[in-house]
């Protein structure tokens, strides 16, 4: 089927800095979007979420920007901490659709 | 409240055994659903029960099954185990069926190794 992807398997950014972690995705039926962070030897943890009538939703530190012309999501942390640490990943459902499908995560990694 | 909880956490087998993995969804969460995390596929999505009955199932053979019991907790099973079932499997809960509407919150997982 028609999977999520990520642009870059590692980012690398300065603590205290903005984070933006890109997501593309194929499926135009798509009409709920999630980022989770998983951290090493956890599961993955909900972070925020955005439905297919809304372009963003801001959370605390986070904000999430969905470009659905383009089937483009992002997820934006700001003043990046050494917390954030972790693997991202887009997922997307459909309504109806079976489970969550997943792109391949992004692993951030803080820089002192 | 409580989170998602799976048990064991580790667990190792040999090839052709069985093995049988535990769930216990968030209270109030009727929705369980099963997912495998492995460094080359990713996370893909096993089946999901809802209220006992299996609602949708992923590209998995037979030998991957599950059931939900009354109290909406889970389990899954894997017969005849192969090398490349060795992963992370992951849990996750949902108020209702999980679709468009309703977040799904994971397990810390089961890391299952097979030799």
């Amino acid at each position: 089927g028609e999977s999520v992807g990520l642009h870059l398997p590692t980012l690398s950014v300065q603590e205290g800095d903005n984070s933006i972690i890109n997501c593309a995705y194929s499926n135009s039926a798509s009409d709920y979007f999630i980022w989770y962070k998983q951290e090493s030897g956890k599961g993955p943890q909900f972070i925020i979420d955005i439905r297919s009538n809304m372009d963003k939703r801001q959370g605390q530190r986070v904000t999430v920007l969905l470009n659905k012309t383009v089937k483009h999501l992002s997820l934006q942390i700001a003043a990046t901490q050494p917390g954030d640490s972790a693997v991202y990943f887009c997922a997307e459902n459909q309504e109806g659709a079976d489970g969550l499908t997943f792109g391949k995560g992004t692993h951030l990694i803080i820089q002192p | 409240k409580a989170g998602v909880t799976q048990t064991p956490r580790y667990l190792i087998k040999t090839r052709g055994q069985q093995v049988t993995l535990s769930c216990s969804p968030i209270s109030g969460h009727r929705s369980v659903s099963w997912y495998q995390q492995t460094p080359g596929q990713g996370l893909q999505f096993l089946f999901e029960y809802f209220s006992e009955t299996q609602r949708n199932k992923g590209n998995f053979p037979g030998r991957f099954s599950g059931r939900q019991f009354s109290n909406s907790r889970s389990e899954m099973n894997v017969s005849t185990l192969e090398l490349g079932d060795s992963a992370l499997y992951l849990c996750a809960s949902s108020l209702g069926l999980a679709g468009a509407t309703d977040t799904q919150y994971f397990g810390p997982g089961t890391r299952l190794t097979v030799l």
